[in-house]
């Protein structure tokens, strides 16, 4: 069974352009994560989806980032335009489970180096 | 709000010796602890979870952990360590009705040989 795939594995670009990341959950699992890790600090909570419909959106940090999640599937994450604090390690994760049982669960890709210039 | 101060960024260890990464949390209601461990170039993985009972909860690859409710605490522990540990080490909590995890700035634990 393949694991959470994430795309790419790395992005260098320039202050002012814009990147998409790519998550791809482990397949049936409903629920997906966003985390970032900003220069070597904590791992912080981006957003929640459940298949389609974002369910908690309060971490995202500011309206340049856009998170969708078409047909339940993979999701991506863009942000629009990208400034030098974005820069950090984006982590996805998915679940299988339901309810309280969804972090029990929980199983993370190997995150995107995402370096803004 | 719930904060985890995991207190050493830095855990240089030699091999076959004992280690404890500390973690500390502040959250008013009852939690859910968990423990995971990034190797070089590899996602997050989890080493193990305390949800309820038994307050010594024992993980994957001889870690072990003791919630101490009373000082705020999920200390991590392996009594032997080897070269194959050295990797970065997270602590997370989580509210009982939170769908998402609060997660410390992470230990890098460096075994010696």
């Amino acid at each position: 069974e393949a694991g959470v795939t994430q795309f790419p594995s790395h992005s260098v670009i320039e202050k002012g352009q814009t990147v998409t990341l790519r998550c791809d959950p482990i397949s049936g699992h409903d629920n997906l994560y966003w985390y970032r890790r900003v220069m070597g600090k904590e791992i912080k909570f981006l957003l929640h989806f459940v298949k389609e419909s974002k369910q908690d959106e309060s971490g995202m940090p500011n309206n340049r980032f856009l998170a969708e999640r078409t047909g339940g599937t993979y999701s991506t994450l863009k942000v629009q335009p990208a400034e030098l604090e974005d820069s950090g390690v984006y982590f996805c994760a998915s679940s299988q489970e339901e309810g309280q049982g969804v972090l029990e669960k929980l199983f993370f890709g190997s995150g995107t180096q995402l370096s803004v210039l | 709000a719930q904060s985890v101060t995991q207190l050493d960024s830095q855990v240089p260890v030699f091999e076959e010796a004992p280690v404890e990464l500390r973690c500390n949390y502040s959250s008013s209601v009852s939690v859910y602890l968990f423990w995971y461990v990034q190797y070089p170039n590899q996602g997050l993985q989890l080493l193990l979870k305390y949800l309820s009972g038994s307050t010594l909860v024992k993980g994957i690859n001889g870690f072990e952990a003791e919630f101490n409710k009373s000082q705020t605490s999920f200390h991590l522990r392996k009594p032997s360590v080897h070269i194959s540990d050295t990797a970065e080490y997270f602590c997370a909590v989580s509210r009982g009705s939170a769908r998402q995890l609060t997660f410390g700035s992470g230990t890098q634990l460096t075994v010696l040989p």
